[in-house]
């Protein structure tokens, strides 16, 4: 069974960083592209970055380009998420998800982060 | 890049069917057969029920359809139950920066 459960998140104050994590289980991590997609209070779901299997290629949208860094560790089966520059537009749940061809299959709980002073 | 376009809010009877659009442009939903649809419940984790437009993953009940014309995919729920009260969000690949959008999402009233 797919499993994938993030971590890392909390309160932290504007300008300051984050990293989270994502540890998967239940299928072959290395398969894998993989995504973060976030969701503020009471808001949609946002696509925020994904990651080519080998880690060679990253995407982001445009907002946190710059700012976050995607990465994934296989012989871990991690997947990271260094946030810096945190802004309050930036509070969310923030989800770790599995890309399967051209759409996000399965989805980890999330964890919170909170940028507030 | 502005988010797929869906309504704040459709409702339906139970038994009913009901169907809830999601409008993007060129860019997104009309150049590619890309769609997924998700159903979330209040504080819940988004669950896909339709990838590729109008496919079903496994275990996805047949009541959930999809479709696509132009700028504009549709999710048709058929036999409207109390459990599908939820939100539902489309999203598509998309050309441009962005690669990946999401709709504003549509909350599903059962009445």
């Amino acid at each position: 069974e797919v499993h994938l459960v993030e971590s890392g998140g909390g309160l932290v104050q504007p300008g300051g960083s984050l990293r989270l994590s994502c540890a998967a289980s239940g299928f072959t991590f290395s398969n894998f592209w993989m995504s973060w997609v976030r969701q503020a209070p009471g808001k949609g779901l946002e696509w925020v970055a994904n990651i080519k299997q080998d880690g060679r290629e990253e995407y982001y949208v445009d907002s946190v380009r710059g700012r976050f860094s995607i990465s994934r560790d296989n012989a871990k089966n991690s997947l990271y998420l260094q946030m810096n520059s945190l802004r309050a537009e930036d509070t969310a749940v923030y989800y770790c998800a599995r890309d399967h061809g051209y759409t996000r299959d399965y989805w980890g709980q999330g964890t919170l982060v909170t940028v507030s002073s | 890049q502005s988010a797929l376009t869906q309504p704040a809010s459709v409702s339906g009877s139970p038994g009913q069917s009901i169907t809830m659009s999601c409008t993007g442009t060129s860019r997104d939903i009309g150049g590619y057969n890309y769609v997924s649809w998700y159903q979330q419940y209040p504080g819940k984790v988004p669950k896909l029920i339709i990838f590729d437009v109008s496919n079903r993953p496994s275990g996805v009940s047949n009541r959930f359809s999809g479709s696509k014309s132009g700028y504009t995919a549709s999710l048709t729920i058929s036999g409207l139950q109390a459990e599908d009260e939820a939100d539902y969000y489309c999203s598509s690949y998309s050309s441009t920066s962005t690669h990946w959008m999401f709709g504003g999402g549509t909350k599903l009233t059962v009445l």
